[in-house]
């Protein structure tokens, strides 16, 4: 059983402010580490893909952050604004397989 | 990439009876996939569809409870049998695009009463 694990649960921030979760995953046979957006009633939206050790990926105020070697990967988030209230999930697959498995996700709301 | 549409967004049913939930991808896809998520609980697989062939379980999820179909490259779905209260979730569909990309549907919120 792949044990992937997200903190914090859940998270509040004042609104300009900047923050960062992480999640963690096994560090043997690594393939890549999605990380997720779902806001309530729609479908999660994929935020990045990352699949090399050291990857930093970039998508406006949102950053990621990827070791393999020790299993784990940062997602920031600077001048948090209203709209970037959402669960965000992680997801790892492992090597020859398409299955993802998920952590239980990071409940993040922000605080006008 | 992929947009992927799910019917019926939300039900309420009553215990005993059976939900047919359909998932429409718009663009032919590899693989495609249904999760659950209990309240409080990750998003977990429940099995991967298989197109013109069985569904392929995870442990714990069996085809006389959730049976699947696939039975083209853009369409498939996922019945909750003989429902209980347990089987209150979030059901998602997700279909594989390029080598490393999976998207999801906007889900199916189930209430068993």
């Amino acid at each position: 059983i792949l044990n992937v694990e997200q903190s914090p649960q859940s998270l509040h921030v004042q609104e300009g402010d900047s923050t960062n979760f992480t999640c963690s995953f096994p560090s043997s046979n690594f393939y890549a580490l999605h990380w997720y957006r779902w806001e309530t009633a729609k479908s999660p939206e994929a935020l990045f893909v990352m699949t090399l050790n050291g990857d930093e990926k970039k998508k406006g105020r949102i950053s990621a952050t990827l070791n393999t070697k020790e299993g784990y990967s940062y997602l920031y988030i600077k001048g948090s604004q209203p709209e970037d209230s959402a669960t965000y999930l992680c997801a790892f697959r492992n090597f020859g397989n398409e299955k993802l498995t998920f952590g239980t996700g990071t409940r993040l709301t922000i605080i006008p | 990439s992929a947009v992927i549409s799910q019917k019926p967004s939300r039900d309420i049913c009553q215990r005993g009876t059976s939900l047919t939930i359909q998932c429409q991808v718009d663009s032919q896809v590899t693989m495609m996939f249904w999760y659950r998520q209990q309240p409080g609980q990750s998003l977990t697989l429940i099995a991967t569809a298989n197109q013109g062939s069985e569904a392929t379980y995870e442990s714990g999820f069996v085809i006389d409870k959730f049976p699947i179909s696939r039975p083209n490259l853009t369409f498939s779905t996922l019945t909750v049998s003989n429902m209980s209260p347990e089987d209150s979730s979030i059901y998602l569909c997700s279909a594989t695009g390029s080598t490393y990309e999976q998207y999801f549907g906007p889900g199916t919120r189930l209430t068993v009463t």
